[in-house]
């Protein structure tokens, strides 16, 4: 299995682009989540979804966008690049049913924004 | 907003020597959750605690849910170089799949 695969690894934007992070996990979890990390701040939530169809927001939504159109995958949209979103963002999954084994996450996109 | 305070923030000590590692909050989770994270890689799940009070081991790694399920702690036995990481925990609430993550202790083993 592959499990999360996100692409990727690397990018650098200029102030003001658009792009998609894409997010793909091939174990049928219903459970997919952004997260960003920070030096010093760990990781923050910025969407989730519990299924395809259903989004919700995390703890820094500004500046994304998300859709979940199939089970699998869980792109994630930066509107109009600011140097504030210069981070590492991952996107995790987990089977509803199985709480205890915690998410599995993908191996990261290291964005800069100049 | 809940809040995870790890401690302490950077650790660096001998191969073989035993540490401590502090998760704690003011307030209450479901459950609490410890990964260890790589550099260039994403976290990794070492191992959920459910139940207040709760222990559980992975060879020479032992976790704890406080008793009243606003803390954890992480020890760890004789350490080798191969702990060298990340250390991060994470909260849960019930019916909630908002993960609060804390804020990290980075521990480096000396051989």
């Amino acid at each position: 299995n592959a499990g999360v695969t996100q692409t990727p690894k690397f990018q650098v934007l200029k102030t003001g682009q658009s792009m998609t992070l894409q997010c793909a996990q091939d174990m049928n979890h219903e459970y997919m989540s952004w997260y960003r990390q920070d030096p010093g701040m760990g990781l923050r939530l910025i969407h989730y979804s519990v299924g395809a169809g259903i989004t919700d927001q995390g703890e820094v939504p500004n500046g994304y966008n998300v859709s979940r159109s199939t089970t699998e995958d869980f792109p994630l949209r930066l509107l109009s690049a600011a140097p504030s979103q210069t981070s590492v963002y991952f996107c995790a999954s987990r089977n509803r049913q199985a709480n205890l084994y915690g998410y599995t996450f993908g191996s990261g996109t290291r964005l800069t924004v100049v | 907003t809940q809040l995870l305070e790890q401690s302490p923030q950077f650790l660096s000590i001998q191969e073989g020597e035993n540490l401590t590692v502090y998760c704690n909050s003011s307030s209450v989770f479901s459950s609490l959750q410890w990964y260890r994270q790589e550099p260039g890689e994403g976290p990794v799940l070492l191992v959920t605690v459910v139940t207040g009070g709760e222990v559980k081991k992975l060879k020479r790694l032992t976790f704890q849910f406080g008793d009243a399920r606003k803390d954890s702690s992480l020890h760890i036995t004789a350490a080798q170089p191969g702990d060298t990481g990340l250390y991060l925990c994470a909260g849960t609430n019930f019916g909630n799949e908002k993960l609060t993550f804390g804020t990290g202790t980075r521990l480096t083993i000396i051989p």
